[in-house]
């Protein structure tokens, strides 16, 4: 069966350092892969998405995610955390190939301290 | 990418009583996606729709609990039928954009549903 995991359910980093929110996969063929974010009272925001390519994306708010194929991951990473970074984040898997049905993980609180 | 509106933003509504959502978008879009986000939960498809056709329903949801329409390209009702407090929820619309391979679900605010 197709699933997302998203292993911590919060994360706390403080202002200016590096933070990663981890995801691993699991789903047959090859995968499309994607970030969003809900703020509090908020719809969901497109981050960055992984199709094909190189392994390491570049999407919003000056976020990454790196694709690694054989550990079935998709971490998302920031270099340098905000305050206004805490949100929930959720990873999503598309099997892809016109298969449309977003699967998404549990989500993961992100808490920036400053 | 797509501007989408949802209406209502919320409503608290009393058990028994339906409810319908309407999802706008600004541009045509031939894939509309309809998503319930339980109270700290994630994100699960309710059903697709496709203009002119009948919506697909994920298992564990029926028409008759969450009929949907979808008259044209800009525009989708979702309606929760005979609510009990289970169905308070945020229900959100999305639509696809993009065009194969690249394509992205876009979403909207939100409808958040209180049932008492």
């Amino acid at each position: 069966a197709q699933s997302v995991a998203q292993p911590e359910d919060q994360v706390n980093v403080a202002e200016g350092n590096p933070l990663t929110v981890k995801c691993t996969y699991s789903v047959s063929g090859n995968p499309y892969l994607f970030w969003y974010v809900q703020y509090p009272n908020r719809g969901l925001q497109f981050l960055l998405k992984y199709i094909t390519g190189d392994n390491l994306v570049k999407g919003s708010y000056g976020f990454e995610a790196e694709f690694n194929k054989s550990q079935t991951s998709f971490h998302l990473k920031k270099p340098s955390a905000l305050v206004s970074d805490s949100a929930l984040y959720f990873c999503a898997v598309n099997r892809g190939g016109g298969y449309n049905k977003l699967i998404f993980g549990a989500g993961t609180r992100l808490a920036v301290h400053p | 990418s797509a501007v989408i509106s949802q209406k209502p933003s919320r409503d608290i509504c009393q058990r028994g009583t339906s409810l319908t959502i309407q999802c706008q978008v600004d541009s045509q879009v031939t894939m509309m996606f309809w998503y319930r986000q339980q109270p700290g939960q994630s994100l699960t498809l309710i059903a697709t729709a496709n203009q002119g056709s009948e919506a697909t329903y994920e298992s564990g949801f029926v028409i008759d609990k969450f009929p949907i329409s979808r008259p044209n390209l800009t525009f989708s009702t979702l309606t929760v039928s005979n609510m009990s407090p289970e169905d308070s929820s945020i229900y959100l619309c999305s639509v696809e954009q993009g065009g194969q391979p690249q394509e992205t679900q876009y979403f909207g605010p939100g409808t958040r549903l209180l049932v008492l």
